[in-house]
C-alpha cells in the first residue's frame, strides 16, 4: 500500500463550488504539505503544517484553507473554486530532524479541473 | 529569500548517452540540503538523489551522480547510459538544515530520451 495517499485521482468541478482533497499518511511523518504544480512554474507551496496544532501559509494559499485532522491526515479546501485554481495538487510529508534522509514524500497526485 | 533555478525547460539525449541538468541556487545559509526528483508521465514525484551541503563528496546513486560546487551554489545531475525509463521531468530542490523545513522547487527540466 502507498505511503501517501491523495483523494480524489482526478476531479472536474465547475467554478464556484466548494472542493475538498484529502491526504492521508502512514509513515508516522509529522510535517505535511499542498503544492500546487503548473506548467513552467515547478510546484509552489500553498499551505504546510508540523503538527496537529501548527498550520502555516505557503507562498500561494490565497482561495485556500486547510484541516490538520489528526497527524495522519491533511487537508485542502478550494471555497470556492475558479478557473485558474485548474492545477495538479500534490501532498506531502517528511520527517523531523531525527527522521529518513530529509526528503519529501510525495502522494500521487490530484488533477483538479475548474470549468 | 531562497531560489532555486533550472535555466533548461527541456532538454534530450540519445539512448545510452550522458545527459547533464543543471540547478543553481540562491542562499545565504550554510547548511542545507539538495534533492534532485524525478516525475516521470505517471506523475508520480521520485527522490533520484539527494546532497547535504555539508558534505563534499558528490553524492552517487547508480547511473545518478551530482556535480556540487557550494562555493559557485551549483548542483547538477548527471545521468550515465540514459535509458528510455529516465524520460520525465527533472526538478531540483532546496531545504535549509533545520529551520522552518520548507522545501522550495526550481521549475523543473522535461528529458526526452530519444531511441
Amino acid at each position: 500500500d502507498a505511503d501517501v495517499t491523495q483523494t480524489p485521482r482526478n476531479r472536474i468541478t465547475k467554478t464556484g463550488k466548494r472542493i475538498m482533497l484529502e491526504c492521508s499518511q502512514t509513515k508516522g511523518h509529522d510535517r505535511m504539505y499542498w503544492y500546487r504544480q503548473d506548467p513552467g512554474l515547478g510546484l509552489r507551496l500553498i499551505y504546510y503544517s508540523f503538527d496537529v496544532k501548527d498550520i502555516n501559509k505557503g507562498e500561494i494559499s490565497d482561495g485556500y484553507s486547510v484541516s490538520r485532522q489528526a497527524q495522519a491526515k491533511f487537508s485542502l479546501s478550494l471555497e470556492s473554486a475558479i478557473p485558474n485554481q485548474t492545477a495538479l495538487y500534490f501532498c506531502a510529508t517528511s520527517a523531523g530532524r531525527t527522521g529518513q534522509h530529509n526528503e519529501q514524500f510525495f502522494g500521487p497526485g490530484t488533477r483538479l479541473t475548474v470549468l | 529569500a531562497q531560489t532555486v533555478t533550472q535555466s533548461q525547460p527541456e532538454m534530450s539525449v540519445q539512448e545510452a548517452e550522458t545527459v547533464t541538468l543543471s540547478c543553481t541556487y540562491d542562499t545565504s545559509e550554510s547548511d542545507y540540503y539538495l534533492f534532485w526528483y524525478k516525475q516521470p508521465p505517471s506523475r508520480q514525484m521520485i527522490l533520484v538523489i539527494r546532497q547535504e551541503a555539508y558534505k563534499q563528496q558528490n553524492a552517487t546513486e547508480n547511473r545518478f551522480s551530482v556535480n556540487f560546487q557550494k562555493a559557485a551554489k551549483s548542483f547538477s545531475l548527471k545521468i550515465s547510459d540514459s535509458q528510455l525509463g529516465d524520460a520525465a521531468m527533472y526538478f531540483c530542490a532546496y531545504r535549509l538544515y533545520g529551520g522552518t523545513y520548507k522545501y522550495i522547487f526550481g521549475t523543473g527540466t522535461r528529458l526526452k530520451v530519444l531511441a
